[in-house]
């Protein structure tokens, strides 16, 4: 399978702290985007990192990309219990227009 | 905003009837997808499009097809539904190189 896989499938946090998610995945990509999504809803765009770039912010998100280890990490700053929801990370491959999802992490706030 | 919706948000059909999920988006998009999402399984893509008319094989295409007739509509169809078909359904599209928007979601029950 080309999916990724975000690592750890769950995280449990106190509202202040710092979540940290990993993605990993296994051919060369030319961007990664990752999601998140709210309990039975859609997927929401967070944030996009290009092949050529190795960070990018947005708000209290950050995301790392090394291409070397096929990994990328989202950096959520200062949680709060809104940002309960799961997230997850999506490579589009070299060749095509193909979104390869991985399986997500599941995070939770408490208040 | 970008708008993208499917015809129904919950769904109950019985083994074997012809099922319709219709998804419709409002921004001109040229790419749009059909995935389905189970527990501990992420998001596996099941038909994408890339034009009108034009259809391309996903992860999963077995038991379903797709129809794309107009730009903003990307249909999926279910021929004869089976119990493994239960899933929740996302449509989401995309102008090429750029993120993706998803719909709320089709949670399909097939008993």
């Amino acid at each position: 399978s080309q999916q990724g896989e975000e690592d750890p499938q769950a995280l449990s946090i106190q509202e202040g702290e710092n979540a940290t998610m990993n993605c990993s995945y296994k051919t060369s990509i030319n961007n990664l985007q990752w999601y998140r999504q709210n309990s039975g809803r859609g997927l929401v765009h967070l944030i996009l990192i290009r092949s050529n770039e190795r960070e990018k912010h947005s708000g209290r998100l950050r995301v790392t990309l090394d291409t070397s280890k096929k990994s990328s990490s989202l950096l959520i700053t200062a949680s709060r219990a809104a940002d309960t929801a799961s997230y997850f990370c999506a490579t589009e491959q070299n060749t095509g227009n193909q979104f390869y999802f991985g399986t997500g992490t599941s995070l939770t706030v408490i208040p | 905003d970008v708008k993208v919706t499917q015809s129904s948000r919950y769904l109950v059909k019985r083994t074997g009837e012809k099922v319709f999920l219709e998804c419709v988006q409002d921004m001109d998009h040229e790419n749009m997808f059909w995935y389905r999402q189970d527990p501990g399984l992420g998001l596996r893509l099941i038909y994408f499009s890339y034009d009108v008319k034009m259809k391309e094989k996903g992860d999963i295409p077995e038991g379903y097809s797709v129809s794309r007739e107009k730009k903003e509509r990307f249909s999926l169809i279910l021929e004869s539904a089976s119990t493994n078909q239960t899933s929740m359904y996302l449509c989401a599209s995309s102008h090429p190189p750029f993120e993706q928007y998803f719909g709320p979601g089709t949670r399909l029950t097939v008993t």
